[in-house]
């Protein structure tokens, strides 16, 4: 199985709502990626889990924040965001992390709407 | 950090023709790169990776090649089907960041249109 899942599909929230966004893989993998892509722009990295630790912090706002409750569980808290947040957010996840260059593969994204 | 500059920005071919993007990169010390097509409202898929040690790597119509001197990479693609339409990103490893590796900066896209 070599899938990603993300979870919803589409969120429309206001902007004191709380919401989260949800990953899940089962191919082992021990790296796991946030990345957020605005439309005909590529992804960019906000958030790396390299085995359940946070890695890596791209100076993301405090209004997203991540949790990595296992291994094969990702997720990415929302709360208080802005209208420029809204965007395709994007799931993936390597074989290692933090050392190897391993090949990345995405889940479908949730398409996110701040009003 | 890495640095990644992708062209042409968008690519129009006839059927049956071949499509070529090229990408160049900042650090030398990058050891990987892959290249994700994705289609309008989809997830990017890997098509096709190297990494430094290889020069050139094919998959029946898709290629990449390498020149590690130059620093610079580029997608093949042979005999273009209007199902290759879509947008290419091309990425390298940024292997200097915060003392993590392994991580993609990405191209800024490249949009391939194949017209039947």
């Amino acid at each position: 199985d070599t899938e990603v899942t993300q979870t919803p599909k589409h969120l429309v929230m206001g902007m004191t709502n709380k919401k989260s966004l949800k990953c899940e893989q089962h191919m082992g993998h021990r790296a796991m990626y946030w990345y957020k892509q605005k439309a005909k722009k590529p992804p960019e990295l906000m958030f790396v889990y390299s085995y359940e630790k946070l890695s890596i912090n791209e100076s993301v706002p405090s209004r997203f924040s991540p949790e990595c409750p296992n291994s094969s569980l990702l997720n990415l808290h929302l709360h208080a965001l802005q209208p420029e947040d809204s965007a395709l957010y994007l799931c993936a996840s390597s074989q290692e992390g933090g050392g190897r260059a391993d090949t990345q593969y995405f889940g479908p994204g949730t398409r996110l709407t701040v009003l | 950090g890495e640095n990644v500059e992708q062209h042409p920005s968008t690519l129009s071919v006839q059927e049956g023709d071949s499509a070529v993007i090229k990408c160049t990169y900042s650090d030398s010390a990058s050891n990987y790169f892959p290249w994700y097509k994705q289609e309008l409202g989809k997830r990017p898929q890997l098509i096709i990776d190297i990494r430094s040690n290889v020069g050139e790597k094919k998959d029946q119509r898709i290629a990449v090649t390498l020149n590690k001197t130059a620093k610079h990479f580029s997608l093949h693609i042979t005999e273009t089907q209007p199902e290759d339409s879509a947008v290419y990103f091309c990425a390298a490893t940024d292997m200097n960041y915060g003392g993590s590796q392994g991580n993609l900066i990405f191209g800024k896209g490249t949009k391939l249109s194949v017209k039947p």
